[in-house]
C-alpha cells in the first residue's frame, strides 16, 4: 500500500531564516506531488504541483520554491521566512494514472517568530 | 474556472442528531467531487467521491453525499453524528478532462458535536 511521510511534524522558526521541508512517497511510481499551505481559519492553497522529477509548476507566487529531486521525494523550501509563512504544510499525492482523488500527508506545521 | 463554496464555516450540532453539510460549486466544464475530512493537527483524508453513476454516494464512517448536477450541488449528510465526527469538513472539485491536476476545495466547515 501506499504511504506519505513528511517531516518535520512542527517546526517553529525565526523570520529570515531558511526553511526545508520535505516529503516521501512510499508504493507508488511516478506520482504527482503537491504543497498545499493551510493558513489559520482558512482552507487550502495549491502552492507547487510537480508531474516528474525537475519538473514543477507554480500556483501562487510568493517566498517559497520547490523541488523535486527524486520520483518520490518533493522538498519546500525558502531563503528567508517571513511571518505570513506560518501555517499548515500539507504535501500530498496522486497516481498519475488516474484523474481522481488526492491522497494526503500528515502535515508539517510551521510558526514563524 | 473552478470554485467551491461551503456557507457554513462552523455547525454545532447534539450527538446522535442528523447533520447536512454544504457544498456549492461553479464550473464551465463537469467536474468530479470529493469530502475530505481533517481531524485536529492532522492531514486530509478522503471520506467520499463521486465520479459518475448513482448521484447517491456512500462514504466511510456512516458519511453520505449527493449530486445535484442542476443544482451543482454536492451536499454531506450523516443521520446519526458521534462525538469523533469533530473535524473540520473539506469540499472539493477536479475538471474531469485530461491533464487536470489540481484539486479545488472549499474554506471548511468545521462540525462540532455537542454531547
Amino acid at each position: 500500500s501506499q504511504t506519505i511521510h513528511q517531516w518535520p511534524a512542527t517546526l517553529v522558526q525565526p523570520v529570515g531564516s531558511p526553511l526545508s521541508l520535505e516529503c516521501t512517497v512510499e508504493g507508488t511510481s511516478n506520482p504527482n506531488l503537491y504543497w498545499y499551505r493551510q493558513a489559520a481559519g482558512r482552507g487550502l492553497q495549491l502552492l507547487f504541483y510537480s508531474v516528474g522529477i525537475g519538473q514543477i509548476s507554480s500556483e501562487v507566487p510568493q517566498n517559497l520554491s520547490a523541488s523535486r529531486p527524486q520520483d518520490r521525494q518533493f522538498i519546500l523550501s525558502s531563503k528567508k521566512l517571513l511571518l505570513s509563512d506560518s501555517g499548515f504544510y500539507l504535501c500530498a499525492w496522486r497516481d498519475s494514472s488516474s484523474f481522481y482523488e488526492q491522497y494526503f500527508g500528515p502535515g508539517t506545521r510551521l510558526t514563524v517568530t | 474556472a473552478q470554485s467551491v463554496t461551503q456557507l457554513d464555516s462552523q455547525v454545532p450540532v447534539f450527538e446522535e442528531a442528523p447533520v447536512e453539510l454544504r457544498c456549492n460549486y461553479s464550473s464551465s466544464v463537469s467536474v468530479y467531487l470529493f469530502w475530505y475530512v481533517q481531524y485536529p493537527n492532522q492531514g486530509l483524508q478522503l471520506l467520499l467521491k463521486y465520479l459518475s453513476g448513482s448521484t447517491l454516494v456512500k462514504g466511510i464512517n456512516g458519511f453520505e453525499a449527493e449530486f445535484n448536477k442542476s443544482q451543482t450541488s454536492f451536499h454531506l449528510r450523516k443521520p446519526s453524528v458521534h462525538i469523533s465526527d469533530t473535524a473540520e469538513y473539506f469540499c472539493a472539485v477536479t475538471p474531469v478532462q485530461t491533464g487536470a491536476n489540481n484539486l479545488f476545495f472549499g474554506t471548511g466547515t468545521r462540525l462540532t458535536v455537542i454531547p
